[in-house]
């Protein structure tokens, strides 16, 4: 059964740090392009990053780029999201979405989210 | 990279039908036949309901279908269930491995 658990959420200051991390189980991690997506509370949801199996390539959105990494390790099944110079619009709960696998372009597995709370 | 474009809510008593449409560009739903849709119940995670446009994954009832015709997406839910009730999230691929989502559709079964 594929599993995508998030952790490392709470509360931080305006211009603080966070590390999200995404452990999965159930399937070839390292065969898959792993995301990241958000979604502000009573909003709708917001495509984060995405970084291919290899780490060869690696995507942000707009509102992050400059911000926030996003990075993987294979041996430890494990996607990360590092989140800097956090503002109070980055409040939200963040979720870890695998991209299916083959010539096609959608989340097929999400993990419960984990909230990341942005205020002073 | 600006959201697409969907109707706040829709409405529909218990065996009808709705449609939910999903407005982008030709640089994302016009451009890609990659529109997926999604499923997310309040404080759940969201789930997948449509993908490739009109393709519907394993364990997803077939009262959910999907289209395109231009720029343009939808989502049919033929007779409605109670258990329908939920938001719904289009998503386009736009191109070097992006995506956009629309943004949220209420559907409430009266």
């Amino acid at each position: 059964e594929v599993q995508l658990v998030e952790s490392g959420g709470g509360l931080v200051k305006p211009g603080g740090s966070l590390r999200l991390s995404c452990a999965a189980s159930g399937f070839t991690f390292s065969s898959y392009s792993m995301n990241w997506v958000r979604q502000a509370p009573g909003k709708g949801l917001e495509w984060v990053s995405s970084i291919s199996s290899s780490s060869s390539y690696i995507y942000y959105a707009d509102s992050v780029k400059g911000r926030f990494t996003i990075s993987r390790d294979n041996a430890k099944n494990s996607l990360y999201l590092l989140m800097n110079s956090l503002r109070a619009e980055d409040t939200a709960v963040y979720y870890c979405a695998r991209t299916a696998w083959g010539a096609t372009e959608y989340f097929d597995y999400w993990g419960q989210g984990t909230l990341v709370t942005v205020s002073s | 990279q600006s959201a697409l474009t969907q109707p706040a809510s829709v409405s529909g008593s218990p065996g009808q039908s709705i449609t939910i449409s999903c407005t982008g560009t030709s640089s994302d739903v016009g451009g890609y036949n990659y529109v997926s849709w999604y499923q997310q119940h309040p404080g759940k995670a969201p789930k997948l309901m449509i993908y490739d446009v009109n393709k519907r994954p394993s364990g997803v009832s077939n009262r959910f279908s999907g289209s395109k015709s231009g720029n343009t997406a939808s989502l049919t839910i033929s007779g409605l269930q109670a258990e329908d009730e939920a938001d719904y999230y289009c998503c386009s691929y736009a191109g070097s491995s992006t995506y956009v989502f629309g943004t949220g559709t209420k559907v409430t079964v009266l």
